[in-house]
């Protein structure tokens, strides 16, 4: 069964700093892994997408790395904004037949102070 | 593009009753996919409907059923309602061939 785990469940920062948010799976067989992100009482806003086969994925200041075999991804945000504040969920996406199922870890809470 | 839209946002119900929640996927997208979170928890996966069939469903009981129509749309409903099905009620859509998950903004569901 997999397990998505996501370390610290909570973080505050002051603006401008760079940070990373972990994120780790106990089933390596997976067909890619997706960064969330979710404001209070809203849906999820698609982040990056990282394929099975790929290392990392960058868009904007956020770039996103995939370690498979050792069931890992960070996230890393530059330069953070106060915008920035959310919850931050992983997901990796496997299943019986390999890609219907997304398992979320339960999430950080990222909190940027101005 | 309007994205995924789900109806409606917020749902108030009695316990023991039936709702049905409805989701349009993203233009272009053949699969539906439904997920329960529950506050301050991640989603959990419920089923995923293609080609207007259940491909997948995860550990919820039977009391949560799906169809999905021909024009990819979906409905999720849920009968018998108890208090522990209040949750945020999430739709995705993607396609089968990238598995990119879109979702939309979610309904609110409280049993009372």
């Amino acid at each position: 069964k997999q397990e998505v785990t996501q370390i610290p469940a909570a973080l505050s920062v002051p603006e401008g700093e760079n940070l990373v948010l972990n994120c780790s799976f106990t089933d390596s067989a997976i067909y890619n892994l997706q960064w969330f992100r979710q404001d209070p009482g809203k849906g999820l806003t698609s982040l990056l997408l990282i394929q099975s086969s790929q290392r990392e994925q960058t868009s904007g200041r956020l770039n996103a790395s995939l370690d498979k075999s050792s069931g890992r991804s960070t996230l890393y945000i530059a330069a953070s904004q106060p915008g920035d504040s959310a919850t931050y969920l992983c997901a990796v996406l496997g299943g019986n037949f390999g890609n219907e199922k997304l398992t979320f870890g339960t999430g950080t809470r990222l909190t940027i102070i101005p | 593009d309007a994205g995924v839209t789900q109806s409606p946002t917020h749902l108030i119900k009695t316990r023991g009753q039936q709702v049905t929640l409805r989701c349009s996927p993203k233009s272009g997208h053949d699969t539906v996919s439904w997920y329960q979170q529950a506050l301050g928890q991640g989603p959990q996966f419920i089923f995923q409907y293609y080609e207007e069939e259940e491909r997948q469903r995860g550990n919820f009981p039977d009391r949560f059923s799906g169809h999905q129509f021909p024009n990819y749309s979906s409905e999720l409903n849920v009968n018998a309602l108890l208090l522990g099905d209040s949750a945020l009620y999430l739709c995705a859509s993607s396609l089968m061939v990238t598995a990119e998950a879109f979702f939309g903004q979610g309904t609110r569901l409280t049993v009372v």
